[in-house]
């Protein structure tokens, strides 16, 4: 069973940095692309980050490019935000999810229960 | 890559037929996600490169498409199904969401 569980989230305030993390298994972590997804409180679904199987090639959401960093951990199965700046408008449930690719089409088919980051004074 | 939802919610009975439609902004190909999701929980795959079923999804979601307008249906509405609907665009970076469809009882 694919399994993935975020962590890391908690208060913080405007300006200070987080990072959190996603722990994977039941799946070859290494052969996988994997993005951050967030949903702020009583909103919508907010690609943020995106990491290559290797950690290669990655992309950003303009909402977080140049505060933000995704890294991943192929030899512990795991996955990060480097989340500094912090603003109000970061606070959100912060979800990791896989991407499957299959004949040049992808799609994110697992999710964990996500993380929740409030960023207040 | 804008995806808009139409309707933005809508209220239905048990066994009604449901349509919510995505327009994207440009051509996408067939790059296009449908994801349920209820309150409480993360979001759940349903529909992939815009009319494929994911395994393990009832066949009374569907999906197809129409330039850059695509559709999911609800043949028969079930308790179950009582969710907000998500399209998400996967042709090119950024990603993007379209802002959601929210299905509620009638």
């Amino acid at each position: 069973e694919v399994l993935l569980v975020e962590s890391g989230g908690t208060l913080i305030q405007p300006g200070g940095s987080l990072r959190l993390s996603c722990a994977a298994s039941g799946f070859t972590f290494s052969g996988y692309s994997l993005n951050w997804v967030r949903q702020a409180p009583g909103k919508g679904l907010e690609w943020v980050a995106h990491s290559s199987s290797s950690g290669r090639t990655i992309y950003y959401a303009d909402s977080v490019q140049g505060r933000f960093t995704i890294s991943r951990d192929n030899a512990k199965n795991s996955l990060h935000l480097q989340m500094d700046s912090l603003r109000d408008e970061d606070t959100a449930l912060y979800y990791c999810a896989r991407s499957y690719c299959t004949g040049g089409v992808c799609y994110m088919d697992n999710w964990g229960q996500g993380t929740l980051v409030t960023v207040s004074s | 890559i804008q995806l808009t939802q139409s309707p933005s919610s809508l209220s239905a009975s048990v066994g009604d037929r449901v349509t919510i439609t995505c327009r994207a902004s440009q051509g996408i190909s067939s790059y296009l996600a449908w994801y349920q999701q209820k309150p409480g929980k993360a979001p759940k795959l349903l529909i992939y490169a815009a009319s494929t079923l994911q395994s393990g999804v009832p066949s009374r979601f569907s999906g197809s498409t129409s330039g850059t307008d695509f559709t999911l249906t609800i043949s028969s509405l079930q308790p179950e199904d009582f969710a907000t609907y998500y399209c998400q665009q996967l042709s090119s970076f950024p990603l993007t969401f379209g802002p959601g469809t929210k299905v509620d009882i009638k």
